[in-house]
C-alpha cells in the first residue's frame, strides 16, 4: 500500500551538531517531495522541496537528499539550533490531475543545550 | 497576508456530541484541504475542495463527518455524533489552483478531544 514512514520517531541532537532525519516512501511514481516543520501549537510549515529529477537540494542550513533507487529521503540540518526543535514531516506528492500529499508519521527533533 | 486560520484551537466534547470546526483559507486560494493527525501517527488526508466542489473525499472516515465549503471561501467540518477515535488534531491547508504542484499552507489546527 501507499505509505511514507520515518526511521526514528525521536532524534536528540546536541546544539551545534548536524541533524539527519530520514524518511522512506513506497510509491516510486511520486515525483515531488517536501519537508515540513511543525512547532508546538502551530501547523506544519514548508521547509524545502525536491523534485524527482534531482538528488540533492540545498537551502539555508538545510539540505534534502533523494535516493530514488531505495526510495529514501533525508533532511540534513547544519549547526542545529534550539529553534530547530520541532516535529518534522516528509511528504510525497503523487502525480496526476489532482496532486495528493502523503505524509509520514513525523520525527521529533530535540536539541540539547 | 493573513495565513490559514482555524477555529476553535481546542475543543473538548463528550462522546455523542456534535462539533463543528471552521477553516478560513488564505484569500484567493481555491484549493482547501482537511487533514487529521492522531497522536503519534501520520497526517492523514480527509478531503479536498476546489472552490466549493469536493474534488476528493476519499479520506473521510465515515458518514459522521460532513465537510462543506459554501461559496468557495471558508470551510466547516462537522463531526456528528463524535466518537472517542475522532480525537486528534485537525488541520486545514490551502493552496493556489495551478497546473503544477502548489505549496500547501497549513493552519495551526484544532485539537479535538472526545471524552
Amino acid at each position: 500500500g501507499e505509505s511514507v514512514g520515518l526511521h526514528l520517531p525521536t532524534l536528540s541532537v546536541q546544539e551545534g551538531d548536524n541533524s539527519i532525519i530520514n524518511c522512506a516512501y513506497s510509491n516510486s511514481a511520486s515525483d515531488y517531495f517536501i519537508w515540513y516543520k511543525q512547532e508546538s501549537g502551530k501547523g506544519p510549515q514548508f521547509i524545502i522541496d525536491i523534485r524527482s529529477n534531482m538528488d540533492k537540494r540545498q537551502g539555508q542550513r538545510v539540505t534534502v537528499l533523494l535516493n530514488k533507487t531505495v526510495k529514501h529521503l533525508s533532511l540534513q540540518i547544519a549547526a542545529t539550533q534550539p529553534g530547530d526543535s520541532a516535529v518534522y514531516f516528509c511528504a510525497e506528492i503523487h502525480p496526476g490531475p489532482v496532486h495528493k500529499y502523503i505524509f509520514g508519521t513525523g520525527t521529533r527533533l530535540k536539541v540539547l543545550a | 497576508e493573513a495565513g490559514v486560520t482555524q477555529f476553535p484551537s481546542h475543543s473538548v466534547i463528550e462522546k455523542g456530541q456534535t462539533v463543528t470546526l471552521r477553516c478560513d483559507p488564505i484569500s484567493g486560494h481555491d484549493n482547501l484541504y482537511w487533514y487529521r493527525r492522531v497522536m503519534g501517527k501520520e497526517i492523514k488526508f480527509l478531503l479536498h475542495f476546489v472552490k466549493e466542489s469536493k474534488q476528493d473525499e476519499s479520506g473521510m472516515p465515515n458518514n459522521r463527518f460532513l465537510a462543506e465549503r459554501t461559496g468557495g471561501t471558508y470551510s466547516t467540518l462537522k463531526v456528528q455524533p463524535a466518537e472517542l477515535e475522532d480525537s486528534g488534531v485537525y488541520f486545514c491547508a490551502s493552496s493556489h489552483l495551478g497546473t503544477g504542484v502548489e505549496k500547501l499552507f497549513f493552519g495551526s489546527g484544532t485539537q479535538l478531544s472526545v471524552l
